[in-house]
């Protein structure tokens, strides 16, 4: 059973366009929301992370919008590069510090 | 300079061979991970590891086994009774407890058994 959903699986963009992936739960004891990037034959690395008391945050050209009571949450990328051509993975985190992750979103950025 | 290192980057075995893949933090986590990456498929939890000398096995540890003797050190053995080794390994720390704790991931370890 996957406990959380991420869609679309793959994604292509052109430059300067708007990325957006989603992602839904079903477990309300999860805590905290990282979004990662992976790059081929990396390791994932945290982007940007959320807590659920908050709806909305920025970094950069990232931003994680959060729906509590929709149990739904998103990542946009804004003004989308060749360089931000990677599989992303959204997760979330239970209370007994274990982690669940979606099942990734193959971004690519035209130029 | 802190972090995770996973070695080999690449191992290849023989099927019907235990194998180990070494994952060392110098970060001073408490909390180790192992994961499988499988195209597709996101990552899979096998074992974690929140305090030395403890485990738990997360969604996938069938044909796998753990030991954390050390902080710093969280090997995995891949066993001959596991059916598809074949896969994409990563390691992971975190500091344990309620904060807003990010998981930091090794660069991976590529098993290919034939």
């Amino acid at each position: 059973q996957q406990q959380v959903k991420q869609s679309p699986q793959s994604l292509i963009v052109q430059k300067g366009g708007i990325s957006i992936i989603n992602c839904a739960y079903e477990n309300t004891a999860f805590d905290y929301f990282p979004w990662y990037q992976q790059f081929p034959g990396k390791g994932p690395a945290l982007l940007i992370a959320i807590r659920p008391d908050v709806s909305e945050k920025k970094e950069g050209r990232f931003t994680i919008s959060f729906n509590k009571s929709a149990k739904q949450f998103s990542l946009h990328i804004m003004d989308s590069q060749p360089g931000d051509s990677a599989t992303y993975f959204c997760a979330a985190r239970n209370t007994g510090n274990q982690f669940y992750f979606g099942t990734g979103t193959s971004l690519t950025v035209i130029p | 300079d802190g972090g995770i290192t996973q070695s080999p980057k690449y191992l290849f075995r023989k099927e019907g061979q235990n194998v180990t893949l070494s994952c060392e933090q110098n970060l001073n986590h408490d909390a180790m991970y192992w994961y499988r990456q499988d195209p597709g498929q996101g990552l899979r939890l096998i074992y974690y590891s929140q305090i030395v000398n403890d485990f738990q096995k997360g969604d996938i540890a069938e044909g796998y086994s753990v030991s954390r003797e050390k902080k710093e050190s969280f090997p995995l053995t891949v066993t001959s009774a596991q059916k598809n080794p074949t896969a994409f390994y990563l390691c992971a720390s975190s500091i344990s407890g309620q904060g807003a704790y990010e998981q930091y991931f090794g660069p991976g370890t590529r098993l290919t058994v034939t």
